[in-house]
């Protein structure tokens, strides 16, 4: 059981717009610590896709964005294209596990 | 430029200790707010943070696996070493380093990835 709870799988068409959400609590999100995004392609490294909220590292499209309310966040993309399909994962810091990252549990996206 | 690559074995037994080490570049393990991290995936399950250290030498554990887990640098030869004791098949997986982004006041990202380094175990 995950820290961080996202939903196991989304899916949408070329073109849509699609979010994943991240619910957190009050000793991690909801304790205004930042949550950050990557996208992770079968036998590669995890990629860096939105930090601190709301931030894309140089090179991520702007079809990439992330938001931070209370103790969740989203992360939303645009004008979905076939090569968005991956897993996402959230990422955040937890106050009560002796400050410890903590990762959701991951969300598949399918592109339809 | 930076960059991590992780090295070990591939195959380890049962009740062994596991030793990893992420040789880094690109960055000094001594500048402050660096940090190098440890993460996790088993096959077909998530992603799993493990360890963290910090410039400063402060250490950091999942605390699922802390009495299992330590983690020491050596920034003269630019390395990071994690040792996982009583390994089991439950822990086999993809095992990555990575660099840590400093986001606001104490928030931890991972701008750049190793690899990985699949670690089996069995007998």
């Amino acid at each position: 059981q995950s820290v961080l709870t996202q939903p196991p799988s989304v899916s949408g068409a070329p073109g849509q717009r699609v979010a994943i959400s991240c619910a957190g609590s009050s000793s991690n999100i909801g304790a205004d610590y930042d949550v950050n995004w990557y996208q992770h392609l079968p036998r590669t490294a995890p990629k860096l896709l939105i930090y601190g909220n709301k931030n894309r590292p140089s090179g991520v499209p702007d079809r990439f964005s992330g938001s931070k309310s209370g103790t969740s966040a989203s992360l939303a993309i645009t004008g979905l294209q076939a090569e968005d399909e991956a897993y996402y994962y959230c990422q955040s810091f937890d106050s009560s596990l002796s400050g410890s990252v903590v990762f959701g549990g991951g969300t598949k996206l399918t592109v339809l | 430029q930076i960059t991590l690559k992780e090295s070990g074995p591939t195959l380890v037994k049962p009740t062994q200790t596991l030793t990893l080490t992420c040789i880094v570049s690109g960055f000094s393990l001594r500048t402050n707010g660096v940090g190098v991290g440890w993460i996790r995936q088993p096959p077909g399950k998530a992603l799993e943070w493990l360890a963290l250290i910090y410039w400063d030498d402060d250490k950091r554990y999942s605390p699922s696996l802390s009495s299992r887990l330590t983690v020491t640098k050596d920034t003269s030869r630019n390395e990071v070493v994690l040792t996982m004791t009583n390994m089991a098949p439950v822990d086999t997986g993809t095992y990555y380093c990575a660099h840590r982004l400093r986001t606001g006041v104490e928030g931890t990202a991972f701008d750049y990835w190793g690899q990985g380094t699949l670690v089996t175990v069995a007998s």
